[in-house]
C-alpha cells in the first residue's frame, strides 16, 4: 500500500521568496513520486517526477524536487516565487512500473499555494 | 499539445437517476483512460482503469455496477453514476494515457456532479 501525505493545505509566500511544499510519502516498494499543479478550470498538469534516477529532479516552471529515502520526502521547491505559481498543489504516488505514464497514483489532499505582492 | 476535455464541467441531478460524464481525448489516442473522485477537501482517488475495448478494472470498494464505464474508442471513455444519490456528489476527473512520446498522463479538467 502507498500515501503521500502534505504538510499544509494552505501556503502563502511573498512574491521573490522561496517555495517549499512538503510531501511525505509511504510505500512498502521504491516508489515513483510526482507533483502535479492544478490552475482553476484546468486539468492536472505534470510538474516533474522521480523513476527512481537521479534524486534532485527539475521540472517545468523553474520546480524541483528532491527524493529523500532517508526522510521518505519528496518536497516540492522553487527559488523565486512568481505570482503566476498560485494554484493548487498535488503530490503523488505509484508503484514502479515499465510502462511510464500508464501508473496508477494515489494523491495527497493538496496545498493551495497563494503569492502575495 | 495534449488536451484532455470533459464533459459537461458541472452537472445536477435528482435522487435515483443516472449521469454519464464524457472523458475525451482530443489530440492523440488514449490506450488507458483513468477515472477519479475527490471529496471536498480530499485527495483525487482512483476509481477505476479503463483500456480501450475491454472491461474496466475498479479499485477495491468501488462498486461496479454503480459507477458504470465504457471505453469504446481510443478518443472517449464515459463514466455513467447509476440510480445517483446525494452521496454520490463530488467532483469526477478523467486522465488519459497513450500519447506518443509522453510518458505520463493528461488530466481532464473535472466534472461536478451534485445530486440533490
Amino acid at each position: 500500500a502507498q500515501s503521500v501525505t502534505q504538510l499544509g493545505s494552505h501556503v502563502s509566500v511573498s512574491e521573490g521568496a522561496l517555495v517549499l511544499l512538503r510531501c511525505n510519502y509511504s510505500s512498502s516498494v521504491p516508489p515513483y513520486l510526482f507533483w502535479y499543479v492544478q490552475y482553476p478550470n484546468q486539468g492536472l498538469q505534470l510538474l516533474l517526477k522521480y523513476t527512481s534516477a537521479a534524486t534532485l529532479v527539475k521540472g517545468i516552471n523553474g520546480f524541483e524536487a528532491e527524493f529523500k529515502k532517508s526522510e521518505t520526502s519528496f518536497h516540492l521547491t522553487k527559488p523565486s516565487a512568481h505570482m503566476s505559481d498560485a494554484a493548487e498543489y498535488f503530490c503523488a504516488v505509484s508503484a514502479p512500473i515499465s510502462n511510464f505514464g500508464n501508473e496508477k497514483l494515489t494523491f495527497g489532499t493538496g496545498t493551495r499555494l497563494t503569492i502575495i505582492p | 499539445g495534449a488536451v484532455v476535455s470533459q464533459h459537461p464541467s458541472w452537472v445536477i441531478c435528482k435522487s435515483g437517476t443516472s449521469v454519464k460524464i464524457e472523458c475525451r481525448s482530443l489530440d492523440f489516442q488514449a490506450t488507458t483512460m483513468f477515472w477519479y473522485r475527490q471529496f471536498p477537501k480530499q485527495s483525487l482517488m482512483l476509481m477505476a482503469t479503463s483500456n480501450e475495448g475491454s472491461k474496466a478494472t475498479y479499485e477495491q470498494g468501488v462498486e461496479k455496477d454503480k459507477f458504470l464505464i465504457n471505453h469504446a474508442s481510443l478518443t472517449l471513455s464515459t463514466l455513467t453514476v447509476t440510480s445517483a444519490h446525494p452521496e454520490d456528489s463530488s467532483f469526477y476527473i478523467c486522465s488519459a494515457y497513450g500519447l506518443a512520446g509522453y510518458n505520463e498522463q493528461f488530466f481532464g479538467p473535472g466534472t461536478r456532479l451534485t445530486v440533490l
